[in-house]
């Protein structure tokens, strides 16, 4: 069974003070991992997608990683506008589905 | 705004009341998709249109739970004689296609449904 698992479940940061969030993921195929940011009462943002291990890609302050077995959202010196929750997705070769984990609550205090 | 539009944004019904949840996506994006969100959760899929084809439909909990998406482009998902476990958020996403997995969800803020 495709299953994704995100830690840690909440992260309170001091501004400035660099970290990483873990998505790791069971899936028969992947097809794609992505991440999103989701503000409360909001919907999920698009912020990257990748595909093979070893693929990187970086956004501002955010760079996702991934092996074959996890994905690793960075965050270099965050602000606090970058306080939301950050959920991680898997789609497998098996259909279109997309599996999402529970979400990193991250919390960037001034 | 050119996002993904849903509506209404909050919804109270008491239980046993008939709900219609509408969605209407992105210009052009033949893929949509519906998700429920549990307070604390990650959204959990419910069902998938390729344009007026409903392809999946496997995340759905019960038969009381309908989606349809007849034009290929709107799409509403209904829920029948509706119950307290049904609160949740329902998203709403769409893609330009999904044939590859390259195109990412664009989501909607949702609609809160609260159910009495």
């Amino acid at each position: 069974e495709d299953q994704v698992t995100q830690s840690p479940e909440a992260l309170r940061l001091q501004e400035g003070e660099s970290s990483s969030l873990n998505c790791s993921y069971t899936v028969s195929g992947l097809r794609g991992l992505f991440w999103y940011r989701q503000d409360p009462g909001k919907g999920p943002e698009f912020l990257f997608t990748l595909y093979s291990a070893g693929e990187e890609k970086e956004k501002e302050r955010l760079k996702a990683t991934l092996t074959k077995k996890e994905s690793f959202l960075h965050i270099t010196a965050p602000k606090p506008e970058d306080s939301a929750t950050y959920l991680c997705a898997v789609r497998s070769i098996r259909d279109d589905k997309i599996i999402f984990g529970k979400g990193t609550r991250l919390h960037i205090l001034p | 705004g050119a996002g993904v539009s849903q509506s209404p944004r909050y919804k109270v019904a008491k239980r046993g009341q008939d709900v219609a949840l509408r969605c209407d996506p992105i210009s052009g994006h033949v893929s949509l998709f519906w998700y429920q969100q549990a307070l604390g959760q990650g959204p959990e899929f419910l069902t998938y249109f390729q344009n007026e084809a409903q392809l999946d439909k496997s995340g759905l909990p019960s038969d009381r739970f309908f989606a349809e998406r007849p034009e290929g482009s709107v799409s509403t998902l209904k829920i029948q004689r509706t119950q307290q476990e049904d609160s949740a958020v329902y998203l709403c996403a769409s893609s330009l296609s999904s044939g590859t997995g390259h195109q990412p969800q664009h989501f909607g803020d949702g609609t809160r449904l609260s159910i009495l």
